[in-house]
């Protein structure tokens, strides 16, 4: 089974407007950390974000903010204002177990978002 | 401040070439990180290490070997290349401690079996 699985391949969104990226996960840690990174069009891989699984409040980071629903098992990235800069592929990653040990991430397929005018 | 840096950053090799790809980071990470990239699918690991003399396998370990004699380096081995091991190849290190541990990326290597 998919450990982490993001169902939109590609995804538009109009420059200023908010857009969601979804993300689900699977896993049978209680300890666990989840991820979202951004790989522009040159090909590095961004850190954007990240929850981890007993943080009670959303992970917010400038205009991203973590959607985390426990009991769905989803931790969907918001952006709010689109930029044109904002086109890239995203990706949604996951830890599995405590933290204090080599975070070996599981990556989803990648979303990728196109910000239009 | 340079981060995490690779060398070299693109390379095409023959079928049975062997060439080593070398990630450096100068942020005293402790974990160091290879995965590749390819196309549709996200990264995948290869190999980690905990510690200046450790290393694990990953999920994709077959047909590589690492070394991580230095801290600050972590190299990635292809003793007898295919055209499978076709992709981007990143490195990434982390710190180490009980927090986010949040993984830092190199810019990649895009490598070519021919």
């Amino acid at each position: 089974a998919q450990k982490i699985t993001q169902t939109q391949p590609g995804m538009f969104v109009q420059e200023k407007e908010a857009v969601t990226l979804d993300c689900t996960y699977d896993t049978s840690d209680q300890s666990y950390g989840l991820f979202w990174y951004k790989q522009p069009s040159s090909g590095e891989m961004i850190f954007l974000i990240y929850q981890g699984s007993y943080d009670e409040q959303n992970a917010t980071e400038g205009r991203y903010s973590l959607n985390f629903q426990k009991a769905r098992k989803s931790a969907n990235l918001v952006i709010s204002a689109s930029q044109l800069g904002d086109s890239a592929m995203y990706f949604c990653a996951m830890r599995e177990g405590p933290g204090g040990t080599a975070s070996k991430l599981t990556f989803g397929t990648g979303t990728r978002l196109q910000v239009t005018l | 401040n340079a981060g995490v840096t690779q060398t070299p950053k693109f390379r095409v090799l023959k079928t049975g070439q062997s060439m080593t790809l070398l990630c450096a980071q100068d942020m005293n990470h402790e974990y160091m990180y290879w995965y590749r990239q390819d196309p549709g699918m996200g990264l995948r690991l290869i190999h980690y290490s905990v510690g200046e003399g450790t290393t694990a396998k990953g999920e994709v370990p077959d047909g590589y070997n690492v070394s991580r004699l230095k801290k600050q380096n972590f190299l990635l081995g292809l003793e007898s290349a295919a055209p499978s091991q076709t992709s981007v190849y990143f490195c990434a290190s982390s710190y180490n401690g009980p927090s986010q541990e949040t993984q830092y990326f190199g810019p990649g290597t895009r490598l070519l079996v021919l």
